[in-house]
């Protein structure tokens, strides 16, 4: 089942922060979040598992709420470079693939 | 870092040909690699699981025999889409997962542009 995302679009400064939210109705073992550039392939940012955790690097850190089956992306001091779409993905299981969310747009401008 | 490499990049091609599209890991073994669609400001839509030495698994709604998928070893995996009909126009990316399970992330392809006139 496709995971919800919210905000479908956002538009920043550079400079200012972002929350990207991602959430299922079902039990979810894994949340997987990529950037896409137009025309581009999506680019890897990190993975979160089961058990409630958080990761991060640089500006880029997310969080995982088993409980509430949710994950949401933090951007923080956004760069020019931050533009594209973001993507959740999300597995159900070891097993199976990810399915994605319709994505959020994100724009930053100087 | 994982690599997989897709190609080729376009294919612009008339109506009723068949276009293969391949999918390589090109630094590591990849036992499943999946194939997904997307439409212009749309989301990336799962057509298939490929899987090494056995039938892909084909997601609702996706024809088997409209879209052959073959997994011919640990490192390649190939996407035909046969008889194209303008329809089937759109951007086909494959990806490839590091290990067996999901907790390893799916590194993708840089995708396929298919044109069909």
């Amino acid at each position: 089942q496709q995971p919800v995302q919210s905000p479908q679009a956002v538009i920043l400064r550079e400079g200012e922060d972002a929350v990207i939210n991602c959430s299922s109705s079902k039990a979810l073992y894994s949340v997987h979040w990529y950037r896409q550039k137009h025309g581009e392939a999506p680019v890897f940012l990190m993975i979160l598992l089961k058990g409630g955790e958080q990761k991060g690097h640089e500006k880029i850190s997310a969080s995982f709420n088993e409980k509430k089956q949710q994950s949401s992306l933090y951007l923080t001091a956004s760069q020019l470079s931050y533009s594209g779409t973001y993507f959740c993905g999300t597995a159900n299981s070891g097993n199976t693939p990810l399915v994605f969310g319709k994505g959020t747009r994100l724009s930053v401008i100087a | 870092g994982a690599v997989v490499s897709q190609h080729p990049s376009w294919v612009i091609c008339k109506s009723g040909t068949s276009v293969k599209i391949e999918c390589r890991s090109l630094d590591f073994q990849a036992t499943t690699m999946f194939w997904y669609r997307q439409f212009p400001k749309q989301s990336l839509m799962l057509m298939a699981t490929s899987n090494e030495g056995s039938k892909a698994t084909y997601e609702q709604g996706v024809e088997k025999d409209k879209f052959l998928i073959n997994h011919a070893s640990l490192t390649l995996s190939t996407l035909t889409v046969t008889s194209a009909h303008p329809e089937d126009s759109s951007f086909y990316i494959c990806s490839a997962r590091e290990g067996g399970t999901g907790n390893q992330p799916q590194h993708f392809g840089d995708g396929t542009r298919l044109s069909i006139l």
